[in-house]
């Protein structure tokens, strides 16, 4: 069965930067694309962008732009999320979720069909 | 990137049906057969229940219906039930990114 295993809670400065990863498992982990959302508290869903786990290619929403950046380690079917310059606003819990889409046959889908369990990353002085 | 419009509450009674709807644009929307809906428990991750419109994945309920109409898609649950109570997201694709619903809460009276 598809599971995605978010790495632990962190607590950050201001200023600072926070690698999240998220293991899959289950399924072809270069066959599909993983995309980023994250969900302030009691706040809705945000966007942040998605990574080719195949080729390493990414697109990253407009607001995150020069600030996120989305790897993948294929040898350990792991995709990372980091994001620096933290602000107390940044306070979130970071979601990554598959792409239903097959990398091989279609184009990105941009809707999601297995989420992880979320990390909550809290930025404070 | 503006954010999809959804009311901020819904309710229903045990048996009954209950619409919530999403508003975005020609640009989202009404441009594309790309709307999907999430279901989220307190402190749980989002559940896909519709995709691409009107799409049920494998296990979801049939009670749960989505629809559209130029730039407004809407999701019904039907014959509501305890465990149906829940915040309720849309989204859409907007052109190589996406935009979410500010979410529904759902409530089961």
């Amino acid at each position: 069965q598809v599971q995605l295993v978010q790495s632990g809670a962190e607590v950050k400065k201001p200023g600072a930067s926070v690698k999240v990863s998220c293991k899959a498992s289950g399924y072809t982990f270069t066959g599909y694309y993983m995309h980023w959302v994250r969900q302030a508290p009691g706040q809705g869903l945000e966007w942040m962008g998605w990574i080719n786990p195949n080729s390493g290619g990414t697109n990253y929403a407009q607001k995150f732009q020069g600030r996120v950046t989305m790897t993948r380690d294929t040898s350990i079917s792991t995709a990372y999320m980091e994001l620096s310059r933290l602000r107390s606003d940044d306070t979130a819990v970071y979601y990554c979720a598959r792409d239903p889409a097959d990398i091989v046959v279609v184009a990105v889908k941009y809707y999601f069909d297995y989420w992880g369990q979320g990390t909550l990353v809290t930025v404070s002085s | 990137q503006s954010a999809l419009t959804q009311p901020p509450s819904a309710s229903g009674s045990p048996g009954q049906s209950v619409t919530i709807s999403c508003t975005g644009t020609s640009s989202d929307v009404g441009g594309y057969n790309y709307v999907s809906w999430y279901q989220q428990h307190p402190g749980k991750a989002p559940k896909l229940m519709i995709y691409e419109v009107s799409k049920r994945p494998s296990g979801v309920p049939d009670r749960f219906s989505g629809s559209k109409s130029g730039n407004t898609a809407s999701l019904t649950v039907s014959g509501l039930q305890a465990e149906d109570e829940a915040d309720y997201y849309c989204s859409s694709y907007a052109g190589s990114f996406v935009v979410f619903g500010g979410g529904t809460k759902l409530t089961v009276l």
